[in-house]
């Protein structure tokens, strides 16, 4: 069975202060690890899709990066707008069209 | 605009009412799903859809039904037999292996 564990569950970080979120997995025959962001009350939002260990995507503040075994969320002088629940999912090889999720991680970011 | 639209935004419900949440997308995908959100929780998964009239169940599908007579729409029948409603529920819908979710519907009973 996926499995997938963020950490920390919440993160409070004043504005410019770099910082990682993490996110551990284990999964037979990984397709992809997905980064979503999601505010209060809305749909998770998509970020950025992993496919294989070494990869790297990037986009404003954010960078993502991926192991064989976890997956870290670099926020680069974060801004109050980046607060929100960032949410980690992966795809398993024998899992088809299945997306298991980890629980998130709350970030704060305080002016 | 191309999206995934969940309608209504909130819903009440009394006890033993049956309720059937809207869920449509106009970006062609084949997937659609449906997952539900309690506090503190991940995702978990109800059902879901790769092609029109055929749906398989996921994680926790007691107490919920599907249909998918179209392939736009994936519409979720929350019935009485599912005893603990109250959450926030997400449809998605996919054609690659990335999901792209509607705003959500929360359901109260009361």
């Amino acid at each position: 069975e996926d499995q997938v564990t963020q950490s920390p569950e919440a993160l409070r970080l004043q504005e410019g202060e770099s910082s990682s979120l993490n996110c551990s997995y284990t999964v037979s025959g990984l397709r992809g690890l997905f980064w979503y962001r999601q505010d209060p009350g809305k749909g998770p939002e998509f970020l950025f899709t992993l496919y294989s260990a070494g990869e790297e995507k990037e986009k404003e503040r954010l960078k993502a990066t991926l192991t064989k075994k976890e997956s870290f969320l670099h926020i680069t002088a974060p801004k109050p707008e980046d607060s929100a629940t960032y949410l980690c999912a992966v795809r398993g090889g024998g899992s088809n069209y299945k997306l298991t999720f980890g629980k998130g991680t709350l970030l704060t970011v305080n002016p | 605009d191309g999206g995934i639209t969940q309608s209504p935004k909130y819903l009440f419900r009394k006890e033993g009412q049956n309720v059937t949440l809207s869920c449509e997308q106009n970006l062609n995908h084949d997937a659609m799903y449906w997952y539900r959100q309690d506090p503190g929780q991940g995702l978990r998964l109800i059902y879901y859809s790769q092609i029109v009239n055929d749906f398989q169940k996921g994680d926790i599908a007691e107490g919920y039904s599907v249909s998918r007579e179209k392939k736009e729409s994936f519409p979720l029948t929350v019935t009485s037999a599912q005893k603990n409603p109250t959450a926030f529920y997400l449809c998605a819908s996919s054609i690659h292996i990335e999901a792209f979710f509607g705003q959500g519907t929360r359901l109260t009973v009361v």
